[in-house]
């Protein structure tokens, strides 16, 4: 299994504001996403982070909202920009190891609260 | 568009019990389905994942099944614990990314 490092932890941030979570990996992975979990609901996907093109997004996230970074195959970094009370959420970091693997392994997530 | 549900979303059990946890998905098309377990705060540890052409696996007291003609895994605890109180998500998916269902909120009582 791969061991994940999300930073930080927990935030509080002030509405108008942007956040960035860093997402790294002890070993080199194939696949990384990012996932919300909103108060009381389970995970939504949010992004692919493909290393060294554009993320993809699902339906109902933009990249002027939320921009992914992925440079290398064990570090992504996520932005939550122009923050509003709405996005209050869990983000998590979620990797697929090797090539052929199909486990997903998640990170401890950070916790955001927009005031 | 697969969609994951869970049944039940809550449940409560004395200790030592063996119990059942559902989740159904709409396409049978699946690759994987892996079951999870969250803790208040946490994030997601990986308990087990059924691959789409296996029919179960097994961990310890931990045993989920897979049934993709019919659309349901469950996920078997057996001799269940004080520590095993947690969200239990089960999830389908692959190398795109997972859908989740919204979890069974699991309380063992001692």
């Amino acid at each position: 299994s791969a061991v994940i490092s999300q930073k930080p932890s927990r935030d509080i941030c002030q509405r108008g504001t942007s956040l960035t979570i860093q997402c790294q990996v002890d070993s080199q992975v194939t696949m990384m996403f990012w996932y919300r979990q909103q108060p009381g609901q389970s995970l939504t996907l949010i992004a692919t982070a493909n290393q060294g093109s554009e993320a993809t997004y699902e339906s109902g996230f933009v990249i002027d909202k939320f921009p992914i970074s992925r440079p290398n195959l064990t570090f992504s970094t996520l932005t939550v920009s122009n923050m509003s009370p709405e996005d209050s959420s869990i983000y998590l970091c979620s990797v697929v190891g090797k090539v052929g693997a199909t486990e997903a392994f998640f990170g401890q997530g950070t916790r955001l609260t927009v005031v | 568009k697969q969609e994951v549900t869970q049944i039940p979303a809550a449940l409560s059990v004395p200790e030592g019990e063996n119990l059942v946890l559902n989740c159904s998905f709409t396409d049978s098309a699946i690759y994987n389905l892996q079951w999870f377990r969250q803790d208040p705060g946490k994030g997601l540890t990986s308990l087990l994942l059924i691959q789409s052409s296996q029919r179960e696996q097994t961990s310890g007291r931990l045993n989920a099944s897979l049934d993709k003609s019919s659309g349901r895994s469950t996920l078997y605890i057996a001799a269940s614990q004080p520590g095993d109180s947690a969200t239990y998500l089960c999830a389908s998916g692959g190398a795109d990314g997972l859908t989740f269902g919204k979890g069974t909120h699991l309380i063992i009582q001692p």
